[in-house]
């Protein structure tokens, strides 16, 4: 069975420093979402792309936060400063033409 | 804005005996109700959606709009059953396939 794989699974970083939570997404799939989850709370959801552009995204997402699709087949998530309280699990997930949610393994980030 | 509430953080039962996540939401419109399952240290995976009405693993899940509930069921539980399940919610439209998530419930099921 196809999988959503991301990675690395465990980030450590300093903060203020700039990361990339990289995903390959299942590749006939079309939409591409970013959530995460803080330790003890709900996933949330942050960003959606579709057609090589940001359909939807969340509060949480502000400038700090940038999606791309470099190549056709990696979905980057960057930070651009890290902060502390960006310390999460951070899931990628995709999704065909109906639904059918794929999520990957996960990355989660520790910022120190 | 959509909301979905899970009120048990945990729920402890014992095999074989009956079990019930509830799950409520709000939204004016018509959602998309979903139920995740999240095995130790595995990825989130789909259970059920409301609109196949499918039993999976013996759970079941339906909708009530009326008291916008959509508690996840199953008659007997199996010690493998232990897990985090999530309730999420999809408005469609323009949000295709965002979904909001619930707090989450772990299940354990004890021998």
């Amino acid at each position: 069975e196809p999988e959503v794989t991301q990675t690395p699974s465990h980030q450590v970083t300093q903060m203020g420093q700039e990361v990339i939570l990289r995903c390959v997404p299942i590749s006939n799939h079309l939409y591409f979402y970013w959530y995460r989850q803080i330790l003890g709370q709900k996933v949330e959801f942050l960003v959606s792309f579709y057609n090589n552009e940001i359909s939807e995204k969340s509060e949480i997402f502000d400038d700090q936060f940038s999606v791309e699709r470099p190549d056709g087949s990696n979905f980057t998530l960057k930070i651009r400063s890290t902060k502390l309280e960006d310390s999460a699990m951070y899931f990628c997930a995709s999704l065909p033409d109906s639904y059918g949610y794929t999520f990957g393994s996960g990355t989660r980030l520790t910022v120190v | 804005a959509q909301r979905v509430t899970q009120p048990e953080k945990l729920l402890s039962v014992f095999k074989g005996a009956p079990v019930e996540l509830k799950c409520n939401y709000s939204y004016s419109g018509s959602p998309e109700l979903f139920w995740y399952v999240q095995y130790s240290r595995q990825r989130l995976q789909l259970l059920l959606r409301h609109i196949s009405r499918e039993s999976i693993k013996g759970f079941t899940a339906d909708l009530n709009k009326g008291e916008t509930s959509f508690h996840l069921k199953k008659p007997f539980a199996q010690e493998e059953d232990s897990a985090m399940y999530y309730c999420a919610l999809s408005a469609g439209g323009t949000s295709y396939g965002k979904l909001t998530f619930g707090q989450g419930t772990i299940l354990t099921v004890h021998p």
